[in-house]
């Protein structure tokens, strides 16, 4: 057990809907960070945050937006979602924003999306 | 930016046999190299990960060497056992921040009893 905790871990909706997953850090982490994972496009970063505050975007659409609140958890909300959004959604944490020496990034178990 | 390239894209092996999944990377500044291993219904496990002020690193089973000259590093595991089945990752990065960190397409393990 990684110690990041993701829920829901299954989530079915329709195209056009909007879906809310929720991810809670290990215990001392203050970077949150959310991957998408599909089959044709790998392991692909979306968004960081640190500590309250957005610190990096990587291949996140307009449609999709995240937040980290005071409690360190984070929330990734994806809306008017269509057919290829369908892929699981990691949330990973670390220790602090940069990848100092000894610094490790750990994953939860995912949320696997299903849009239909 | 980064780019990371995995082979093979899959591989069996027999149980005790030794098994080495290879990555390639293209950013010579890049200096942080993990592995993960992914089990089906869960999320990436870090196993292993090697900085560059070293060639090699060992943890029971698992090594990984790397190859800067060259810009590869392996993933060697010995004594395989049914247990290590899975998708294993290779990841490589600056050490500026994980956002940066560029994942390889992966390598399926089946390891046969």
């Amino acid at each position: 057990d990684s110690g990041v905790t993701q829920t829901p871990k299954h989530l079915i909706t329709a195209t056009g809907q909007r879906v809310t997953l929720r991810c809670s850090p290990r215990s001392g982490d203050l970077s949150v960070y959310w991957y998408q994972q599909s089959l044709d496009q790998g392991l692909q970063f979306l968004i960081q945050y640190y500590n309250g505050e957005e610190r990096a975007k990587g291949n996140i659409l307009e449609r999709f937006s995240a937040q980290q609140f005071p409690d360190l958890h984070s929330e990734l909300n994806l809306s008017s979602l269509e057919l290829g959004d369908s892929a699981l959604y990691f949330c990973a944490s670390s220790v602090g924003q940069l990848g100092a020496t000894n610094e490790k990034l750990f994953f939860g178990s995912g949320t696997q999306l299903s849009v239909l | 930016g980064e780019n990371v390239e995995q082979h093979p894209s899959t591989l069996s092996v027999q149980e005790g046999d030794s098994a080495v999944i290879k990555c390639t990377y293209s950013d010579s500044a890049s200096n942080y190299f993990p592995w993960y291993k992914q089990e089906l219904g869960k999320g990436p496990q870090l196993i292993i990960d090697i900085r560059s002020n070293v060639g090699e690193k060992k943890d029971q089973r698992i090594a990984v060497t790397l190859n800067k000259t060259a810009k590869h590093f392996s993933l060697h595991i010995t004594e395989t056992q049914p247990e290590d089945s899975a998708v294993y990752f290779c990841a490589a990065s600056r050490n500026t921040g994980f956002q940066k960190l560029v994942f390889g397409t992966g390598t399926r393990l089946l390891v046969s009893p």
